[in-house]
């Protein structure tokens, strides 16, 4: 059974830090990985997905990186921003691309 | 395009009520998959249905929970006789044929049982 880990749970950091963020999995035998992004109260959004052959994506100030065999991916955000403020959650999909694991999510405050 | 659209976005219902939960997905996915997020804990699969059927429903209750996708309309997640318990945000998802393209995510269906 796919287990999905983040570390750390909280983050606060002051506006302008570079940042990274940590998601672990059990199972290896994953199809894709996504980040999303949730504000409180709202949905996901997706940030980015990598696929299982893929090392890395990125998007803006967002990159990702993902080591299938170590299971870990990391979202790395640059010059964080106060509206980067919410919680990221990493998912693994399972290897028929049909069920996504969610870890816990890190709940990010950047301050002014 | 309108994104995976899910209503009511709050529903209050007493226990024993029924709630009924809709999502329609976005234009051009054939697959969709509800989750849930009970207050203080992950997100959770609970069933993937493509149009007039059930793939997997292993995350699904046993008991007073039901997912149908018709082949007209929303896909609907039904809970009978709701229970305290029940309350937590409820989320639809969609993709297109492809799996690659990932998940897209509606903006959920919070349920309060009172």
């Amino acid at each position: 059974k796919q287990e999905v880990t983040q570390i750390p749970a909280a983050l606060s950091v002051p506006e302008g830090e570079n940042l990274v963020l940590n998601c672990s999995f059990t199972d290896s035998a994953i199809y894709n990985l996504q980040w999303f992004r949730q504000d409180p109260g709202k949905g996901l959004t997706s940030l980015l997905l990598i696929q299982s052959s893929q090392r890395e994506q990125t998007s803006g100030r967002l990159n990702a990186s993902l080591d299938k065999s170590s299971g870990r991916s990391t979202l790395y955000i640059a010059a964080s921003q106060p509206g980067d403020s919410a919680t990221y959650l990493c998912a693994a999909s399972n290897n028929a691309g049909n069920m996504l694991t969610f870890g816990g999510g890190t709940r990010l405050m950047v301050k002014p | 395009n309108a994104g995976v659209m899910q209503n009511p976005r709050h529903l209050v219902r007493r226990r024993g009520q029924e709630a009924r939960l809709r999502c329609s997905p976005m234009k051009g996915h054939s697959h969709v998959y509800w989750y849930r997020q009970l207050p203080e804990e992950g997100l959770k699969f609970m069933v993937y249905l493509q149009k007039e059927n059930i793939i997997d429903e292993s995350g699904m209750p046993k008991e007073r929970f039901s997912a149908e996708f018709p082949k007209e309309g929303p896909s609907i997640l039904r809970i009978q006789q709701v229970v305290r318990g029940d309350s937590a945000a409820y989320f639809c998802a969609s993709s297109p044929e492809y799996r690659s393209y990932g998940y897209t995510f509606g903006s959920g269906t919070r349920l309060t049982v009172v």
